[in-house]
């Protein structure tokens, strides 16, 4: 069956380190993935899109590599701060389709 | 410019009535969509909206849930009668390319009762 998997439910790092988040899939072969962060209440916000041509795309301080022979793309946030506490999830597109969501991953920068 | 417009921001129903959310996609987007999460779980694709047709509805999950799309405009989600597991955060989004990234509401957040 179709998954995707973050790589855990919550992630505490503390200011100034490097985040690195992690999305897993099983059973799709996405022509596209997106990260979006999600604060509590609101809907989520778009970072970044990658294509499947695409190892790599840098924003900012966030940065997104796409792996589809390891079916996984991790997510990077250089020198956190604690206002980039937040869930972040990560969707995925198969051709033709439309985009799935992971679980998200609630990332916590300590001050 | 104005971003997705979702109302209202939360309802409270008893299970049998019948709810109609409403969404305002960003003026120019032709692509609207309709997610939902339920019980803490992820959000879930409900239906894709290009202008006022529907070009994917497969995520609807029965015949009580009916979306509309006037005029290419606004889009109305209307659940008909409630159900207890309706209950959840419905979000709509709208997109300019659906390629590319979607632009958010703050959702509705339905509790059936």
């Amino acid at each position: 069956s179709q998954k995707i998997e973050q790589n855990s439910e919550a992630l505490n790092i503390q200011e100034g380190k490097t985040a690195t988040l992690t999305c897993n899939y099983t059973n799709y072969s996405p022509a596209y993935l997106q990260w979006y962060r999600q604060d509590p209440g609101r809907g989520p916000v778009f970072l970044l899109l990658i294509r499947e041509n695409e190892k790599e795309k840098r924003k900012e301080r966030l940065k997104v590599t796409f792996d589809t022979t390891l079916k996984q793309s991790l997510f990077h946030i250089t020198a956190s701060q604690p206002a980039d506490s937040a869930t972040y999830l990560c969707a995925l597109r198969n051709y033709g389709q439309n985009f799935v969501f992971g679980p998200g991953t609630r990332l916590s920068v300590l001050p | 410019e104005a971003g997705v417009t979702q109302f209202p921001s939360h309802s409270v129903i008893e299970k049998g009535q019948t709810v109609t959310l409403r969404c305002d996609p960003i003026s120019g987007h032709d692509n609207l969509y309709w997610y939902r999460r339920v019980m803490g779980k992820e959000i879930k694709f409900l239906l894709h909206f290009v202008k006022e047709s529907k070009q994917d509805e497969s995520g609807m999950p029965n015949n009580r849930f009916l979306a509309e799309r006037t005029g290419g405009t606004y889009s109305t989600l209307k659940v008909q009668p409630a159900e207890l597991e309706d209950s959840g955060v419905y979000f709509c989004a709208s997109s300019q390319d659906s390629y590319y990234g979607y632009t958010f509401g703050s959702g509705t957040r339905l509790t059936v009762v």
